[in-house]
């Protein structure tokens, strides 16, 4: 079965520093999106991408973050100026466009776990 | 703006019975979709089972079913015939046409043998 593959699995950086967090969508898959998990917390959505072009963005999303679709397969996060609170695991997820995103469930990746020192 | 509210920060169930975790939404949109997903321990979100709006039967698969309620806006999840395997945690979720997401805090499942 296709699945959203996430890379790294686990990434360590520096607080300031930059850091891309890489996934591959499902092939057919034309809905992708960025959550953050922070431990023992409720997942909370960053952003959806449609069409090479950001669909929603919470509150969270804000200048710091940024995404990309550099390819035909990948799909990333970029955080720039990294916080302490940034640490969480990040997961991303895809869905088909099929009658729109509210009607196609979102398959996720295993996320990468970040952790800001 | 949209809302999941999941009252039940915990729950416990014997092995072999069935449960229901509760989930009730709150939207101003009129098309939408509700979503219940399973987090192990291991930590991957695992989709299960999906109602849309305009759904006028309730969505099951499986073991899983989803007693969707549109006038009290409630989209409660049964499990029945629990396994040892069901212990997780188990969001409630609401995707609009827009893509946006929200998910509610999540009800911690135990599943006793």
């Amino acid at each position: 079965e296709p699945e959203v593959t996430q890379t790294p699995s686990h990434q360590v950086t520096q607080m300031g520093q930059e850091v891309i967090l890489r996934c591959v969508p499902i092939s057919n898959h034309l809905y992708f999106y960025w959550y953050r998990q922070i431990l023992g917390q409720k997942v909370e959505f960053l952003v959806s991408f449609y069409n090479n072009e950001i669909s929603e963005k919470s509150e969270i999303f804000d200048d710091q973050f940024s995404v990309e679709r550099p390819d035909g397969s990948n799909f990333t996060l970029k955080i720039r100026s990294t916080k302490l609170e940034d640490s969480a695991m990040y997961f991303c997820a895809s869905s088909e466009a099929l009658r729109g995103p509210s009607n196609q469930p979102q398959h996720f990746g295993d996320g990468t776990r970040l952790s800001i020192l | 703006a949209q809302k999941i509210t999941q009252t039940q920060p915990g729950m416990f169930v014997q092995e072999k019975e069935a449960v229901t975790l509760d989930c009730t939404y709150d939207t101003s949109d009129q098309s939408y979709g509700l979503f219940w997903y399973k987090q192990p321990s291991s930590g991957e979100m695992i989709f299960l089972i999906y109602q849309g709006s305009y759904d006028e039967q309730n969505a099951t698969e499986g073991r899983y079913s989803l007693n969707f309620q549109k006038a009290r806006k409630s989209a409660n999840l049964v499990i029945s015939a629990s396994q040892l395997g069901d212990s997780a945690m188990y969001f409630c979720a609401i995707n609009t046409n827009a893509g946006k997401s929200t998910f509610g805090d999540g009800t911690t499942l135990t599943v006793k043998p």
